[in-house]
């Protein structure tokens, strides 16, 4: 069975960073083009950054270029997202998911930016 | 970016009636290699998405036959033939063939009236 397990999310404070983890088992991972994927409290779906299988392209969402890095390492099975000047409006629960049409989902990993 | 926009944003329904949720782009999603990347997605309370349609039409695996998509260029449309309880919650569609970014339709919310 195909499973992506997100970690690493936290309270932060303004300005703040965080890493954030997705561990993939039951999928050769490295074969397939990853996402992260959030949506803030009571809000809808918002693509964030993805990466290639070897992690030679990545593209982000306007709002966290310059922020956030997207990267992975294939010999682990695992996603990353590093989260650096974290903002309020990052508030929200990060999902990592397989390609870029999003066939297979974590549980997400809830990120609260707060002071 | 491609804007997608689905209507209604909230959808009561009676157990066994239809339901039908549409969505539309703000340009044509028909990509240069032939195919539409059009997917949906159901969303339950408390969990995470979970993907139903992608190429407009095709069902994913384990997703009842009364789910089906329809619709080409910038028009599409999601029906349940006969809502069960089950199928509360919120649906999205989704773009991917002019990106990025990948971009999502606000989420249309099923109810049971």
């Amino acid at each position: 069975e195909v499973q992506l397990v997100e970690s690493g999310g936290g309270l932060v404070q303004p300005g703040g960073s965080l890493r954030l983890s997705c561990a993939a088992s039951g999928v050769t991972f490295s074969s397939y083009w990853m996402s992260w994927v959030r949506q803030a409290p009571g809000k809808g779906l918002e693509w964030v950054a993805i990466i290639n299988q070897d992690g030679s392209e990545k593209y982000y969402v306007d709002s966290v270029k310059g922020r956030f890095t997207i990267s992975r390492d294939n010999a682990k099975n695992s996603l990353y997202l590093q989260m650096n000047s974290l903002r309020a409006e990052d508030t929200a629960v990060y999902y990592c998911a397989r390609e870029g049409d999003f066939d297979i989902w974590g549980q997400g990993t809830m990120v609260t930016v707060s002071s | 970016d491609v804007v997608m926009t689905q209507s209604p944003l909230s959808l009561p329904v009676t157990l066994g009636q239809p339901a039908s949720i549409s969505c539309r782009s703000s340009q044509s999603l028909v990509h240069s290699d032939g195919n539409t990347y059009l997917s949906w997605f159901q969303q339950r309370p408390g969990q995470s998405p979970r993907r139903l349609i992608y190429k407009v039409s095709n069902r994913d695996s384990g997703v009842p036959d009364r789910f089906s998509g329809s619709g080409s260029g910038t028009d599409f449309t999601l029906k349940i033939s006969s809502v069960e309880a089950e199928d509360v919650g919120v649906y999205y569609c989704m773009q991917g063939t002019h990106w990025p970014p990948l971009t999502f339709g606000g989420g249309t919310k099923v109810e049971i009236k």
